[in-house]
């Protein structure tokens, strides 16, 4: 069974800084990864999506990677600002056709 | 246009009562996906519809809960002799085709709570 975990669970940060999100994954059999943001009272929005054989995908200031085989995946956010402030979720998506979501990392960028 | 909308936004009823929660996709879109969303957690795949039957509903915890998306457009979900434990957000997704890969839009989620 796919399990999905993401780490820190929270992260605050000054405005202006970089920062890295982490996403694992205990099979490495996905079709896709997606990154979804998720602002409080409101339902998720894609950022990025990764399909199995790409290795980045970049959209603005956000940057993903994907590293199947040890079944990692990052989201680099250059030049944070408090509008990022939300909850990131990293989900796989099996053959199956269903996602499998992570918990979520609750960044809070400060003014 | 307008998005993916969920009716109620906030639904509080006691153990044992049975609740219905209503999706309303994107026009157009043929898949329509459930997921449930307890706190501090990712969302829980429930049930996926592609048209009128339920493609996949290998989610759906136990016999209890229930979707139905009759002509093809909402979806309701039916939660029958509530328990406690049933209390998260409710979430519901769609998508143009439903292949792979399609980008699911996500509507705002029903709290539900069973005291």
């Amino acid at each position: 069974k796919q399990e999905v975990t993401q780490i820190p669970a929270a992260l605050s940060v000054p405005e202006g800084e970089n920062l890295v999100l982490n996403c694992s994954f205990t099979d490495s059999a996905i079709y896709n990864l997606q990154w979804f943001r998720q602002d409080p009272g409101k339902g998720l929005t894609s950022l990025l999506l990764i399909q199995s054989s790409q290795r980045e995908q970049t959209s603005g200031r956000l940057n993903a990677s994907l590293d199947k085989s040890s079944g990692r995946s990052t989201l680099y956010i250059a030049a944070s600002q408090p509008g990022d402030s939300a909850t990131y979720l990293c989900a796989v998506e099996n053959y199956g056709q269903n996602f499998v979501f992570g918990p979520g990392t609750r960044l809070s960028v400060l003014p | 246009g307008a998005g993916v909308s969920q009716t109620p936004s906030n639904k509080v009823t006691e153990k044992g009562k049975y609740v219905e929660l209503r999706c309303d996709p994107i026009s157009g879109h043929t898949a329509l996906y459930w997921y449930r969303q307890s706190l501090g957690q990712g969302p829980e795949f429930l049930i996926y519809f592609q048209g009128t039957g339920a493609a996949d509903d290998s989610g759906l915890p136990n016999d209890r809960f229930f979707a139905v998306r009759p002509e093809g457009s909402v979806s309701t979900l039916k939660i029958q002799r509530t328990e406690r434990g049933d209390s998260a957000v409710y979430l519901c997704a769609s998508s143009l085709a439903g292949g792979r890969g399609d980008t699911q839009y996500f509507g705002p989620g029903t709290r539900l709570t069973v005291l």
